[in-house]
């Protein structure tokens, strides 16, 4: 069965620092691997995805990602961290072959002034 | 406006009666799913469709019910709610593989 592991609960990170979220996750085959954003009262919204080939995925608002395939790992940056950035973020993966996701148990971000 | 659109988005009720949750896309996705949001727990799957009058199972089906009738519809129902079910829920549509989720913005559910 596949799963994600999010290490960190909560982050606390002052603005215009830099920010790096972790997630793990197992699975027996190659996966398709995502970074959703949920801001407060708000559904998710797709930061990134990786399905193949670079292993460095850019995505929105200046995020990217990292796919380690021998570490397993898929880990969220960013360079500068602005206020606007405060949200839950969720790192999920997927089948090649098939449509469900599995999702961490997210990383709340705090940004500090 | 196209979308994914979930109703109520705020609901409390009472232990034992029941609730329907409404979730409706209009892109034609034919994937939809319903999740809940725990803390500590993520988001974990309750039920899935891949299709009108074709649903499925997910991580966490015990005390829900799901139609699909019409593409574009998925109701969620608690047949007799109960606390553990007092939770936010998403309603996510997708094009079939690969591909993304997109997600309705929650409904939370109280129940007293």
């Amino acid at each position: 069965a596949q799963s994600v592991t999010q290490p960190d609960i909560h982050i606390t990170v002052s603005e215009g620092a830099s920010l790096e979220l972790r997630c793990n996750y197992s699975y027996g085959a190659t996966p398709y691997l995502f970074w959703y954003v949920q801001s407060p009262g708000q559904g998710l919204q797709l930061l990134l995805k990786y399905f193949s080939g670079d292993t460095l995925v850019q995505g929105i608002k200046g995020f990217e990602a990292e796919f380690k395939r021998s570490q397993s790992s898929f880990n969220l940056r960013k360079p500068s961290v602005h206020w606007s950035d405060a949200a839950e973020y969720f790192c999920a993966v997927g089948a090649a072959a098939g449509n469900k996701l599995t999702f961490g148990g997210g990383t709340r971000v705090l940004v500090k002034p | 406006d196209a979308g994914i659109t979930q109703s109520p988005r705020y609901k409390i009720t009472e232990t034992g009666r029941q609730v329907t949750l409404m979730c409706h896309q209009t892109w034609s996705h034919s994937y939809m799913f319903w999740y809940r949001q725990d803390l500590g727990h993520g988001l974990r799957l309750i039920y899935y469709s891949a299709a009108a009058d074709i649903t499925d199972k997910g991580e966490v089906p015990d005390g829900y019910v799901v139609s699909r009738s019409k593409t574009e519809n998925f109701p969620l129902t608690l047949e007799s709610a109960t606390r553990s079910q007092t939770s936010v829920y998403f309603c996510a549509s997708k094009r079939p593989r690969p591909g993304e989720l997109f997600f309705g913005e929650g409904s939370r559910l109280t129940v007293l």
